[in-house]
């Protein structure tokens, strides 16, 4: 079955550099798309990129030079990066696969909270 | 950007009412507008794509309608269940973009 599952650190310091890895079963990620979505405590859903499945990439631009995503077909696996990350980065952030058709987000990992500590 | 404009922020209902919320985005979207219910500590979960078309397993109290730049979501009969936040998002654009969500809660 379809599942996407995010790894990565509970804390993060003050201007230091963000790395989560969302694995994916049940589905290509040649054939699917991979987005990344945050979201900080209380508040709305904020989408910050994705990863096509022909390896290109799209960025909101809010997030102007700081955030990378990539991927390893051979593993199932996206990686966001992001760096000089500020308080207002604390949020749970999660991965959600998408068709290439225009379609919405079908499938959701379950998230990992990240809190920026000063 | 398209902006989505959701209301209301909150809403309080007694079990089997029926409530409504509506999005608004900034330019046509052509239909291409999601709903999803998210419950704390959960991932949201897709309940309605293009407008009214309702996921396999999303029961049939869930509706969605609209045209153009106005989109809205309605419950019919609130079940316990149904107690959540909701989202709006359109996907016919980058960057994808939310509404800023609604908190159904009991009246």
């Amino acid at each position: 079955q379809v599942q996407l599952k995010e790894t990565g650190p509970d804390l993060v310091q003050l201007t230091q550099t963000l790395s989560i890895t969302c694995t994916v079963s049940g589905f290509s990620l040649t054939t699917y798309n991979v987005h990344w979505v945050r979201q900080p405590p209380g508040k709305g859903l904020e989408w910050m990129g994705a990863m096509w499945n022909g390896g290109g990439t799209d960025y909101n631009s809010a997030f102007k030079s700081r955030l990378s995503i990539s991927r390893d077909t051979s593993k199932s696996q996206v990686f966001l990066k992001m760096n000089s990350l500020q308080t207002d980065d604390t949020a749970k952030y999660f991965c959600a696969r998408h068709s290439a058709a225009i379609s919405p987000f079908d499938y959701w990992g379950q998230g990992v909270m990240v809190t920026v500590s000063s | 950007d398209i902006q989505m404009t959701q209301s209301p922020p909150s809403l309080s209902a007694s079990l089997g009412d029926k409530v409504t919320i509506t999005c608004q985005a900034s330019q046509n979207i052509n239909k291409y507008i999601a709903w999803y219910q998210q419950k704390p500590g959960k991932a949201p979960r897709l309940l309605i794509r293009y407008t009214s078309t309702l996921e396999s397993g999303t029961p049939s109290r869930f509706s969605g309608s609209g045209s153009g730049r106005d989109y809205s979501f309605s419950i019919s009969n609130v079940e316990s269940e149904d107690i959540a936040s909701y989202y709006c998002l359109q996907y016919v654009n980058l960057p994808r973009t939310f509404g800023g969500g609604t908190k159904l809660e009991l009246k």
